[in-house]
């Protein structure tokens, strides 16, 4: 079946701990992003990749960080200056849109708490 | 701030009663999108609608667009115990070229409670 595998889906990390987090597609969309959703505000946009090898930042990429070596692969680590990491972290992929952002299709999402 | 604020943050129906769901936003756009997401799972797509349309219906939803007023409504009709979820708009915003960004903005989502 074609869809998002995001893992682990539960994640408990201790202060000062870096963390990362996978998302593999196998749907051959060319665009993967990572969202963060707490409680009463929505989804934030962290980092999203267009291409393999190039990504950009989104909204709230300080203390995170990405790679894109593999059209499949978008890994995001949660590092240890990421202040409030407790989140709901979700990963998407789309078709790379020549003008306007396509639909995403989404993966179940990793809960993180940080202990 | 969010690009998309949803009106009301919270809407609880009885079976059988519409529901409907606001959505604003700021700045100019391609297309607004609307995403479902049941508690503690990843969001699923559910209408797009281009800025160059005005009414879209899929199924028991119809979604509205106007973009002067920067506004999206989204009817959920004869709802179901199962339409219970947080609904949520997305908007691909344009930049000053006039070209997309790439990548969605996201509202806050209204939390609907349908009663059986």
């Amino acid at each position: 079946d074609g869809g998002i595998t995001q893992s682990p889906k539960y994640l408990f990390r201790k202060e000062g701990q870096n963390v990362t987090l996978s998302c593999e597609q196998n749907l051959n969309h060319d665009a993967m992003y990572w969202y963060r959703q707490d409680p009463g505000q929505g989804l934030r946009l962290i980092y999203y990749s267009q291409i393999v090898n190039d990504f950009q930042k989104g909204d709230i990429a300080e203390g995170y960080s990405v790679s894109r070596e593999k059209k499949e692969s978008f890994p995001l680590t949660v590092t240890s200056a990421q202040k409030n990491p407790t989140a709901f972290y979700l990963c998407a992929s789309s078709i790379r849109g020549a003008n306007g952002a396509n639909v995403l299709t989404f993966g179940a999402g990793s809960r993180l708490t940080v202990l | 701030s969010q690009q998309g604020e949803e009106d009301p943050q919270a809407l609880s129906i009885q079976e059988g009663e519409n529901a409907t769901m606001n959505c604003s936003y700021k700045t100019s756009i391609n297309n607004l999108q609307w995403y479902r997401q049941n508690s503690g799972r990843g969001l699923v797509h559910l209408i797009l609608i281009r800025s160059n349309e005005r009414e879209k219906h899929s199924g028991r939803l119809r979604v509205t667009l106007d973009t002067s007023k920067k506004s999206s409504s989204l009817l959920i009709t004869a709802s179901r115990a199962a339409d219970t979820a947080s609904y949520f708009c997305a908007t691909a915003v344009l930049n000053a070229g006039g070209t997309s960004y790439g990548k969605l903005t996201f509202g806050q989502g209204t939390i609907l409670t349908v009663h059986p």
